[in-house]
């Protein structure tokens, strides 16, 4: 089965331009996660969907940041404009519905703005 | 509030020595409890999970975990570690929407 599929895997680019993070969740999964890895601040949650609706996006840093997700294959993570202190690791996971159900991660998009 | 804690940022084993690192949670209902491992460059893949049931959970690459109600801790063990074990590990718990991640430890094996 096809796990969580992340693209780009790299991303370079200068400060000020807008940056599309792409994600395809598992099928079948209702939840959608996208969390930001950094050295400093380790592993964060910025937002997550359920059913496609945002239900929790408290930790999306500021408005530059905003994700979406369309359809239940399909959500995008977008910074604009990107600045240098948002370089990191981008991850999304997805699950089933169900407490013990665990989250899958895909191999991230490492994000560089120069 | 629920939270999860690593006490340990980083642990240094030698190849074939055993291996324990703690998680300890918190939180006021019965809690779904994982390990997850990331390597250099990868995302992070689940080791193990517990529920309910056995205490004692058997995962992935010769990793076990057991749940202790009583200290709140749902420690990693590994009977002999491999060089290839070098990772970074998670502890995490669910609360039925989020996942709540310890920050993680780094697990370097020596020859």
């Amino acid at each position: 089965d096809a796990g969580v599929i992340q693209s780009p895997r790299h991303e370079v680019t200068e400060m000020g331009q807008e940056v599309t993070l792409r994600c395809k969740p598992i099928s079948g999964h209702d939840y959608l996660f996208w969390y930001r890895q950094t050295m400093m601040r380790g592993l964060e949650l910025l937002i997550y969907f359920n059913n496609n609706v945002p239900i929790d996006d408290s930790g999306m840093p500021e408005d530059r940041f905003s994700a979406k997700m369309p359809n239940a294959s399909f959500s995008t993570l977008k910074i604009q404009p990107s600045e240098p202190r948002d370089s990191a690791v981008y991850f999304c996971a997805s699950r089933n519905a169900g407490g013990s159900q665990p989250q899958h991660f895909g191999d991230g998009t490492r994000l560089s703005i120069l | 509030a629920q939270s999860v804690t690593q006490p340990d940022i980083h642990i240094t084993v030698s190849e074939g020595a055993s291996l324990e690192l703690r998680c300890n949670y918190s939180y006021g209902a019965t809690p779904y409890l994982f390990w997850y491992v990331q390597s250099p460059g990868q995302g992070l893949q689940l080791l193990l999970k517990y529920f309910s049931g056995d205490t004692l959970v058997q995962g992935i690459k010769g990793f076990e975990a057991e749940f202790k109600r009583s200290q709140s801790s749902f420690n990693l063990r590994k009977p002999s570690v491999h060089w290839s074990d070098a990772a970074e590990y998670f502890c995490a718990v669910s609360t039925g929407n989020q996942f709540y991640f310890g920050t993680g430890t780094s697990l370097t094996v020596i020859p």
